[in-house]
């Protein structure tokens, strides 16, 4: 079955410090990716995404996500974090054979401290 | 401005009353999902509405009642609530049916059930 697996409950990192937060996936094909982020009192927004192509992707606010199929991981980075990146995180997986189904991860909650 | 907007941001029911959560996107989309967001739990996919048309009921009980006039807009309608539908409920809308196309969510409706 398909899942998305984010072993990070909460994670605090020193702000300018970089960050990786951790997602992996379980799904027969190549899927379709995402990241998501929460801020507090709002919904979700797009970081990014990964249909195909070339493996680094590039979202919004300074942030990156890698695919690589051995690993069946999509982790995001951001070489420097801000106070303003404190969040939570949501990594998200569709099938790519169509429907509507995107399974979301449980999140993982970011920590900034000064 | 998300382009997805929902009413009320709060709302605080007794388990017999009878409520409505409004969402309305501006975004020309033709998909529109409920989902239920629960401390420590995975994002719950609850309903998906496809060109008015309803694709896909997660289990979800019958005290919930969405409804979708139209591409436009989706409500949710509640009755008889348990104190453990106390959650954020938020709307989501996408481009096209498939997983290639992101979610585009709203801030949320806040729910406590008393």
């Amino acid at each position: 079955a398909q899942s998305v697996t984010q072993p990070d409950i909460h994670i605090t990192v020193s702000e300018g410090a970089s960050l990786e937060l951790r997602c992996n996936y379980s799904y027969g094909a190549t899927p379709y990716l995402f990241w998501y982020v929460q801020s507090p009192g709002q919904g979700l927004q797009l970081l990014l995404k990964y249909f195909s192509g070339d493996t680094l992707v590039q979202g919004i606010k300074g942030f990156e996500a890698e695919f690589k199929r051995s690993q069946s991981s999509f982790n995001l980075r951001k070489p420097s974090v801000h106070w303003s990146d404190a969040a939570e995180y949501f990594c998200a997986v569709g099938p790519n054979t169509g429907g509507f189904k995107t399974i979301f991860g449980a999140g993982t909650r970011l920590f900034v401290k000064a | 401005e998300t382009g997805v907007t929902q009413t009320p941001r709060h709302l605080v029911m007794g388990m017999t009353n009878k409520k409505s959560l409004k969402c309305e996107q501006h975004l020309g989309h033709n998909a529109m999902y409920w989902y239920k967001q629960s401390a420590k739990k995975p994002l719950e996919l609850m309903f998906v509405y496809n060109f008015k048309e309803q694709t896909e009921n997660n289990s979800v009980p019958s005290r919930f009642s969405p409804e979708c006039p139209n591409s436009s807009h989706l409500f949710l309608h509640l009755h008889t609530l348990q104190p453990e539908d106390s959650a954020l409920y938020l709307c989501a809308s996408s481009q096209r049916e498939g997983n290639n196309s992101p979610l585009h969510f709203g801030n949320g409706t806040r729910l406590t059930v008393t």
